[in-house]
């Protein structure tokens, strides 16, 4: 158990709807980061927050947002969803931004658009 | 920019064969080089790093050397197990990018009895 909690394990949904992800990090974890595993692209670096507040963003497209609230959890908010979005989404959370620390992931996020 | 390319899978072994799982990167400077494991149904799991060139990291009898001049980090176990069979992932990180994990496609490894 890597102590990263992500819900729901699963969602399925229409084509042009809204979801939501969450993710609660590790007990101490400040970071929180955000992955889409797909089976033609593997896994896609999202976005990360560290204490509340934006850090990075990769490709993360404009139709899909994210944020950290006080507790440190995190949404990931998918919206006018395309089938091509249907992936697993991961969360990932470390306790601060030194390189050599690694990264725990929850289970996913399966998310199916049809 | 950063890039890794692993050998494409599916690989399919016998119990106790050798396994190798080829990774190369492109990279500037001096990146971190990671191997995850995503066994069926779970998240990604840390199975072993190394930081610096000629540095090896091994766990769970599995081995992986940094090997700068020839720009690989390839994975390697001398007796694989039905228990292995999973997705594996060879990642780099660099200094300078807030952290962002470059991946590999990611090879999948069944083992059979």
């Amino acid at each position: 158990d890597s102590g990263v909690t992500q819900t729901p394990k699963h969602l399925i949904t229409a084509t042009g709807q809204r979801v939501t992800l969450r993710c609660s990090p590790r007990s101490g974890d400040l970071s929180v980061y955000w992955y889409q595993q797909s089976l033609d692209q593997g896994l896609q670096f999202l976005i990360q927050y560290y204490n509340g507040e934006e850090r990075a963003k990769g490709n993360i497209l404009e139709r899909f947002s994210a944020q950290q609230f006080p507790d440190l959890h995190s949404e990931l908010n998918l919206s006018s969803l395309e089938l091509g979005d249907s992936a697993l989404y991961f969360c990932a959370s470390s306790v601060g931004s030194t390189n050599n620390s690694p990264l725990h992931f929850g289970n996913g996020t399966r998310l199916t658009v049809t | 920019g950063d890039s890794v390319t692993q050998m494409e899978g599916p690989v399919t072994l016998s119990e106790e064969a050798f396994l190798t799982i080829n990774c190369t990167y492109t990279a500037t400077g001096y990146p971190s080089l990671f191997w995850y494991v995503q066994y069926p149904g779970e998240g990604l799991q840390l199975l072993l790093k190394a930081t610096k060139a000629d540095d090896k990291g091994s766990n769970k009898g599995f081995e992986a050397t940094y090997r700068k001049e020839t720009t690989s980090f390839h994975l390697e176990k001398g007796s694989v197990q039905v228990s292995d069979s999973a997705v594996y992932f060879c990642a780099l990180m660099n200094a300078g990018n807030n952290r962002k994990l470059i991946w590999g496609l990611g090879t999948s490894l069944a083992v059979n009895p």
